[in-house]
């Protein structure tokens, strides 16, 4: 079976600090794609951040990185100067290339992150 | 170019009732699929299209029925609503390659009760 798990529920942090969200998934499938999606309260899915399983560099955008530790099947997102609009849920998701039409989003539970005044 | 368009944005239906839920994209995204969000869960995946006249189902695919008559369009139909259909519903799109990114709608809230 393909299972994401995200274990921390919950994330507080001031704001400029840097935070990480951890991430880790299950899968005997060797080519597919990791994903972190943003959901703030109106609930709209924003993608933040994707990788793809052969690309060993990790990905970047902006203040957002991943690490991407195949072999220990982890992808973890780092923020750098945390904002006050980052506080949303942050679902850790992946799919791949053979499963249900490469459609079917595998996600773990989220993380709601918090970010103080 | 608007996107993913979800229709109603709310919704509350009675038990047994029947609704359609309304998905338009003007991407030209071969790609179309309906999810729902139960609370404190991440999406899972009910139906899928890979082109106009082609569906399949996805993990959670019971109470449900799609159809994509056309590129643009893939309605999600609850045949008799029942309260664990209580969710919150995202329709998404993506063009063909299997690496494409999956866009979201805003969603669309029904309770039913």
């Amino acid at each position: 079976a393909q299972t994401v798990t995200q274990s921390q529920p919950e994330m507080s942090v001031q704001e400029a600090e840097t935070v990480t969200l951890s991430c880790t998934y299950d899968t005997s499938e060797n080519n597919y794609y990791l994903f972190w999606y943003k959901q703030p309260p109106s609930r709209q899915m924003i993608l933040v951040i994707r990788q793809e399983a052969y690309k060993q560099q990790n990905a970047t955008e902006n203040r957002f990185s991943v690490n991407f530790q195949k072999a220990a099947k982890s992808f973890s997102l780092k923020i750098s100067d945390s904002q006050l609009g980052d506080t949303a849920m942050y679902f850790c998701a992946f799919r791949t290339p053979t499963t249900q039409g490469a459609q079917k989003l595998v996600f773990g539970q989220g993380t709601r992150l918090t970010i103080n005044p | 170019n608007a996107g993913v368009t979800q229709t109603p944005k709310f919704q509350v239906l009675k038990t047994g009732q029947s609704m359609t839920l309304q998905c338009a994209q003007d991407m030209n995204h071969e790609y179309m699929s309906w999810y729902r969000q139960d609370p404190g869960m991440g999406l899972r995946l009910i139906h899928y299209s890979v082109g106009a006249g082609i569906t399949d189902q996805g993990e959670v695919p019971n109470g449900y029925n799609v159809s994509r008559s056309t590129t643009e369009d893939f309605p999600l139909r609850l045949l008799s609503a029942a309260p664990s259909q209580t969710s919150v519903y995202f329709c998404a799109s993506r063009y063909g390659g299997s690496g494409n990114t999956i866009y979201f709608g805003e969603g669309s809230w029904l309770t039913v009760v």
